[in-house]
């Protein structure tokens, strides 16, 4: 069985610092980790994906992502936020064939 | 190529209608999901289809009837929905052959029930 906990439900941010949103993941084997965006009205579009090969994985839009197996962590980051970022994201773990585990979202609300 | 498409965006339908949602890929992935989603809230799972069968049905009740006519195609049948159906309907494919594990999704069907 495996489960995500997104830590934050909203996070504000003013445009050109950093983002970070966090992710905990509990699974019984080795998962497999995505992040995923989005914009409201809009389907699901795939950020970047952690599949057992580099820790640190980067993704489309200067996103990139932590996996840390002592802290069973999955973090997403960006040295430098847009106003185009503001969106829902989800952290998402792989069950093996076909499933997948959802986070409840993390609200991304970018200022100017 | 990485798309999914959905037909129609948007649709609103009364309880005693009968419509279908539509999704296509031409990934060559080998499975692909419905999912609901209600707003604020992540997608859940509905029904899964593998090498064109049925797979998983997330216990959804009959009024949602999935159909699946070949490997780039997948409908959802609708008939009698109630009011609490309406959501956003995701349609999803990924390779199921061990690769990898990612989906794709689509951009969603608004549907109202009125």
């Amino acid at each position: 069985a495996q489960s995500v906990t997104q830590l934050d439900s909203h996070v504000s941010v003013s445009e050109g610092t950093p983002v970070l949103l966090r992710c905990n993941y509990s699974s019984s084997y080795s998962p497999s980790l995505f992040w995923y965006v989005q914009h409201p009205n809009k389907g699901l579009q795939l950020l970047l994906k952690y599949t057992s090969a580099a820790t640190l994985v980067k993704g489309i839009n200067g996103f990139e992502a932590e996996f840390k197996k002592s802290e069973t962590s999955f973090h997403l980051t960006k040295p430098s936020a847009h106003m185009s970022d503001a969106a829902e994201y989800f952290c998402v773990v792989s069950g093996g064939y076909s499933t997948l585990t959802f986070g409840k979202g993390t609200m991304l609300l970018v200022s100017p | 190529d990485t798309e999914v498409t959905q037909t129609p965006k948007h649709l609103v339908m009364g309880m005693t209608n009968k419509k279908s949602l539509k999704c296509e890929q031409h990934m060559g992935h080998r499975a692909m999901y419905w999912y609901k989603q209600k707003a604020k809230k992540p997608p859940e799972l509905m029904f899964v289809y593998s090498y064109e069968k049925l797979s998983i049905n997330e216990s959804v009740p009959s009024r949602f009837s999935p159909e699946c006519p070949n490997s780039s195609l997948l409908n959802l049948h609708l008939h009698a929905l109630q009011p609490e159906d309406s959501a956003l309907y995701l349609c999803a494919s990924s390779a199921p052959d061990g690769r990898s594990y990612e989906q794709y999704f689509g951009p969603g069907t608004r549907l109202t029930v009125t």
